[in-house]
């Protein structure tokens, strides 16, 4: 069955250490995106890609980084840098800009 | 700036019928997604209109209006299952997709 996936679902880590959120489709998507959410707050655009070895910043990217070394997979890391980390990251690609984007299962990450 | 305007939080009964609207001012409009994400879940697609006019799926409809900057997600014979947040995203001029916080609807037996 095609998809996007994300692991893991739920993640704990120690204040000052980096994290990597995985995210892998096999849909064939050029275009794959990171969200933040937080409580009563609509999606916030971390980074997204439209082409393998090609990513942009989003409107909060700072304290984040990502890579796209294959089409599936755009993985995030977050860095200690990042002041507020705890929240809920979504994963997302679609086929082009302008169509509807299949969201991965999220990470809920909590920073201790 | 970009913005886009949805209410915070709407209760509605069982078996009726709700109408959640969504408000945008964007740097141009390429289209308007309406998600539906379940707590702890994440959002699923619901809908696009691209046009002006309604777009009818089963028990849930979406209408535009691009000179109003104006939607509206239409839910009938509403069931408890439906009770979820309800998300607006319009892409601009850029093809960015900009998304409003959510409306959380609360369906009561």
């Amino acid at each position: 069955d095609g998809g996007i996936t994300q692991s893991p679902k739920y993640l704990f880590r120690k204040e000052g250490q980096n994290v990597t959120l995985s995210c892998e489709q096999n849909l064939n998507h050029d275009a794959m995106y990171w969200y933040r959410q937080d409580p009563g707050q609509g999606l916030r655009l971390i980074y997204y890609s439209q082409i393998v070895n090609d990513f942009q910043k989003g409107d909060i990217a700072e304290g984040y980084s990502v890579s796209r070394e294959k089409k599936e997979s755009f993985p995030l890391t977050v860095t200690s840098a990042q002041k507020n980390p705890t929240a809920f990251y979504l994963c997302a690609s679609s086929a082009t800009e302008n169509t509807e984007a299949f969201f991965g299962q999220g990470t809920r990450l909590t920073v201790v | 700036g970009q913005n886009i305007d949805q209410p915070t939080e709407m209760t509605a009964t069982e078996g009726a019928i709700v109408q959640i609207n969504c408000t945008y001012q964007t740097s141009g409009f390429n289209g308007l997604f309406w998600y539906q994400q379940h707590a702890g879940e994440a959002p699923t697609f619901l809908s696009y209109n691209v046009l002006d006019g309604l777009e009818e799926k089963g028990r849930f409809s979406s209408f535009l209006s691009r000179s109003k900057g104006y939607s509206y997600l239409l839910l009938k014979e509403l069931q408890m299952k439906d009770s979820a947040s309800y998300l607006c995203a319009v892409i601009d001029s850029n093809y960015q997709l900009i998304w409003g916080a959510g409306t959380k609807l609360i369906i009561k037996p």
